[in-house]
């Protein structure tokens, strides 16, 4: 059975760090693109990185002005998420995603979600 | 950066009725688009790709359709349990923007 599972997650201080980890099973976690995508309180969806499937291609959305770095280790079959200078905006849940590809070699969608993790950013 | 803009942003219908959601993209976007379902307290289940193919296992009754800047997601006949808010992806090219959302209520 396909499986990603989040973790990582807790409360940290603004200003504070945190690493999210994604574990992936049931699956060849390195023919795929990954990609993390967030949620607060009562919103909406907000895509956040994605990553290639060897790691060399890397995208983030514009919102997080260069705070967060996406990376993946296909040997442990995980996927990473290092957050920095954290704010209280960044309180969400976190998901990993799995990215197929088509047969052209485009992505098209997130076909695997985790569960998700929860951060909140407080004093 | 391309804007995803879903319209209505709620909608209450009845059980049977047919439902169609709008998603809006700013610039072409050829055929890239993905819809998802989140049941409330769930995670996102992704529905269609390519703007109209539906992912395996999906009901018959979810179809999309569109392709340049206008998109639908067409419910045929309501269940109950299709209540959930339903969001667009855009997938030309990076940021993979969503649009807000639309959620989608048995009155």
């Amino acid at each position: 059975q396909e499986q990603l599972v989040e973790s990582g997650g807790g409360l940290v201080k603004p200003g504070g760090s945190l690493r999210l980890s994604c574990a992936a099973s049931g699956f060849t976690f390195s023919d795929y693109y990954m990609s993390w995508t967030r949620q607060a309180p009562g919103k909406g969806l907000e895509w956040i990185s994605y990553i290639s499937s060897g790691g060399s291609t890397i995208y983030y959305a514009d919102s997080l002005q260069g705070r967060f770095t996406i990376s993946r280790d296909n040997t442990k079959n995980s996927l990473y998420l290092q957050m920095h200078s954290l704010r209280v905006e960044d309180t969400a849940v976190y998901y990993c995603a799995r990215v197929p590809l088509n047969y052209g070699g485009y992505y098209y969608g997130m076909d695997v979600w985790g569960q998700g993790t929860t951060v909140s950013v407080s004093s | 950066d391309i804007q995803m803009t879903q319209s209505p942003s709620s909608l209450s219908a009845s059980v049977g009725d047919r439902v169609t959601i709008t998603c809006r993209a700013s610039q072409d976007i050829s055929n890239s688009l993905a819809w998802y379902q989140q049941k409330p307290g769930k995670v996102p289940n992704f529905l269609i790709y390519a703007a109209s193919t539906l992912q395996s296992g999906v009901p018959s009754r979810f179809s999309g359709s569109g392709s340049g800047t206008d998109f639908t997601l067409t419910i045929s006949s309501l269940q109950p349990e299709d209540v959930a808010t339903y969001y667009c992806q855009k997938f030309d090219s990076a940021p993979w923007t969503f649009g807000q959302g639309t959620k989608v209520e048995i009155k």
